[in-house]
């Protein structure tokens, strides 16, 4: 079962920031909140990680409050090449021999 | 980030052959591997997970006889479909973790059983 629960699908025009919001309601102390980015018959491609607070790099940044109970992707400024599907993942830190489970991801359209 | 290569990208078997999917990480050691199946519009459904020199933890509902995984070694892990048949057509996508807090996929693997 998914430990996360995340929009089903999101529209967007190009250039616009996008933020995508998942609940953690079952996450653990040692988990990183992580998202994955997955194109068309493509595995899943790591986009950012955090523990809290706020974490940028080159491509996102991700929000996540103090209670570690949600998180938000933002993507800035969107292009059509960003259309996809994003999940968000709690994934064990404390080794690596927990298990990786998906939730159904939010299919992110990105509108010329 | 890591890599993690998987092999090959797209294969055609008969009913009732056998096909193996290999999946290697390149630039670091792989203590867990994950093997996934997804089907079209679903997401990542996990099948099991392999440490390596151990025996592969199913999923419930996944039958071991029928995939077998072997993790001989801390940079390979293979996924044999035994026995294949039409739906067991799907893309496969393994992935491999080291101790820390990320996960690398392959590529996947794209079955189709005629």
């Amino acid at each position: 079962l998914a430990k996360t629960t995340q929009p089903i699908s999101m529209d967007s025009y190009e250039g616009q920031e996008v933020n995508i919001t998942c609940s953690h309601n079952n996450i653990a102390t040692n988990d990183y909140i992580t998202w994955y980015q997955q194109f068309p018959s493509q595995g899943p491609r790591f986009i950012i990680q955090g523990y809290k607070t706020k974490v940028t790099n080159e491509v996102a940044s991700l929000f996540i409050p103090a209670d570690r109970k949600s998180s938000t992707l933002s993507l800035p400024r969107v292009s059509l090449s960003d259309t996809a599907v994003y999940y968000c993942l709690d994934i064990g830190g404390s080794g690596g021999y927990q298990k990786v489970t998906f939730g159904i991801g939010t299919k992110l359209q990105v509108i010329p | 980030g890591a890599v993690v290569s998987q092999h090959p990208s797209r294969v055609i078997c008969k009913s009732g052959t056998s096909v193996k999917i290999e999946c290697r990480s390149l630039d670091f050691q792989a203590t867990t591997m994950f093997w996934y199946r997804q089907f079209p519009k679903q997401s990542l459904m996990l099948m099991a997970t392999s440490n390596e020199g151990s025996k592969a933890t199913y999923e419930q509902g996944v039958e071991k006889d029928k995939f077998l995984i072997n993790h001989a070694s801390l940079t390979l892990s293979t996924l044999t479909v035994t026995s294949a048949h039409p739906e067991d057509s799907s893309f496969y996508i393994c992935s491999a973790r080291d101790r820390g807090s990320e996960a690398f996929f392959g590529q996947g693997t794209r079955l189709t059983v005629v």
